[in-house]
């Protein structure tokens, strides 16, 4: 299976801060990437797709970039209510594949 | 809004099959989209487990696709997941999902979740 690696696996930030996140695929994926946010006891849900569309509904601090293998969750300033945990998914290579999440908490 | 809900033992013994069944509403399945099942444990996080569609078609993820089978009520506007032989490494919340396919991208996004159920395998 195609692996997908994200650094951090935590970051501690304030509101108002600008947040980056890394997600690496282990083989190129195009721009076959999504991003999605959970919260404790909840599903993931869909921010970002293709790499870098915004799903209907999310705000536009969030962000995405890259192709190839090295991809990007921008956050522009953070708000309260995104406090959670970031995860990455390629759609390229059968199966489909999850990163291994990035938690962001409080600084 | 689309709405998908599991619903399911939420205990199934060693060596005996996980059942679960996901109920869709505000959407008919018939209609389109990809429908899937995925899991999530602590240890190796989240994992697809497979997808039914066009009308009945399915996809397994290699690594359970022994012991997996997708089934969809299209009369009843659900799709189902049994895993046989279940072990304590299936421990899991499950999750099932409506996925979609860009023209560019082969595999699915999921923009919709059940609130996902936690099986516990135990005797």
């Amino acid at each position: 299976d195609l692996q997908m690696t994200q650094s951090p696996s935590s970051v501690s930030a304030s509101v108002g801060d600008r947040v980056t996140i890394t997600c690496r695929a282990s083989q190129d994926i195009g721009s076959s990437l999504a991003w999605y946010q959970q919260k404790p006891g909840k599903a993931p849900k869909l921010l970002i797709y293709g790499a870098s569309n915004l799903q209907r509904g999310v705000p536009s601090r969030f962000s995405g970039s890259g192709s190839g293998s090295d991809f990007t969750l921008t956050i522009s300033s953070l708000q309260p209510e995104d406090f959670a945990t970031y995860y990455c998914q390629q759609a390229s290579s059968f199966p489909q594949t999850f990163g291994p999440g990035t938690t962001v908490d409080i600084k | 809004q689309v709405q998908l809900q599991e619903s399911g033992p939420g205990v199934v013994k060693p060596s005996e099959t996980l059942s679960l069944t996901c109920s869709v509403s505000s959407y008919s399945i018939s209609s389109g989209f990809y429908w899937d099942w995925i899991r999530q444990t602590p240890g190796k996080g989240l994992e697809w487990i497979g997808s039914i569609y066009h009308g009945g078609r399915t996809d397994y993820n290699p690594s359970l696709k022994s012991r997996v089978t997708i089934s969809v009520d299209m009369s009843k506007n659900q799709f189902s997941l049994k895993l046989t032989s279940v072990t304590a490494a299936d421990t899991a919340v499950y999750f099932c999902a409506r996925g979609f396919r860009g023209l560019l991208h082969v595999l699915s996004y999921y923009d919709f979740w059940g609130q996902g159920t936690l099986v516990t395998v135990s005797s």
